[in-house]
């Protein structure tokens, strides 16, 4: 079945560690974005992609890193974590990342940082 | 700044209709989106709407007025799996979305 696939789940993870959370497309799709969603706030975008090979920064960077080798994966990167990231991360992907597209998301990954 | 309001939350009837509104402030406007959320899952498309004026897709309407920094969502003939939250988005002048809070619908029998 077509769509975005996130890995790990969920994750429990000790602050000061380093985690990779995975987000595959299958749509080929040339945008794709990380987004976190917290209680009471919207969605806010941490990195986008709008073609393989090029990334960049959206609303809330500092802390994250993203990379886009391919078309298909968009993997985001926390280098130290801290508790403020705990959060929902959503990865989503979108045909051009212009006016109309929607995106489509994948079903999220639940970060707790201790 | 950027901003983007809708209500918490609200409540409806089963089988009642419900608007929730959305006004936004944002930095150029590229249209507006609405995405359903059920608790625990992703968001999920339901309207675009770019020019002014009522865009209907079965039981769901979405209506747009540029001038006035305003949408809503009409949901008809409520079932009890519309209870979920509703997500109002704005795509600005650099082509990414601005999300509201969401707004929480709780659907009573």
């Amino acid at each position: 079945i077509a769509g975005i696939t996130q890995a790990p789940t969920s994750q429990i993870l000790a602050a000061g560690r380093r985690m990779t959370l995975r987000c595959t497309q299958d749509m080929r799709h040339n945008a794709m974005y990380w987004y976190r969603q917290d209680l009471g706030l919207g969605l806010r975008l941490i990195h986008y992609s709008n073609t393989a090979g090029t990334t960049g920064k959206g609303e809330v960077p500092d802390g994250y890193s993203v990379s886009r080798a391919n078309t298909d994966d968009f993997p985001l990167t926390l280098a130290s974590a801290v508790p403020s990231q705990t959060s929902v991360y959503f990865c989503a992907s979108s045909d051009s990342g212009t006016s109309g597209d929607e995106q489509f998301f994948g079903p999220g990954t639940r970060l707790t940082v201790l | 700044g950027q901003n983007i309001d809708q209500p918490t939350e609200m409540t409806a009837t089963e089988g009642a209709i419900v608007q929730i509104n959305c006004t936004y402030q944002t930095s150029g406007f590229n249209g507006l989106f609405w995405y359903q959320q059920h608790a625990g899952e992703a968001p999920t498309f339901l309207s675009y709407n770019v020019l002014d004026g009522l865009e209907e897709k079965g039981r769901f309407s979405s209506f747009l007025s540029r001038s006035k920094g305003y949408s809503y969502l009409l949901l008809k003939e409520l079932q009890m799996k519309d209870s979920a939250s509703y997500l109002c988005a704005v795509m600005d002048s650099n082509y990414q979305l601005i999300w509201g809070a969401g707004t929480k619908l709780i659907i009573k029998p």
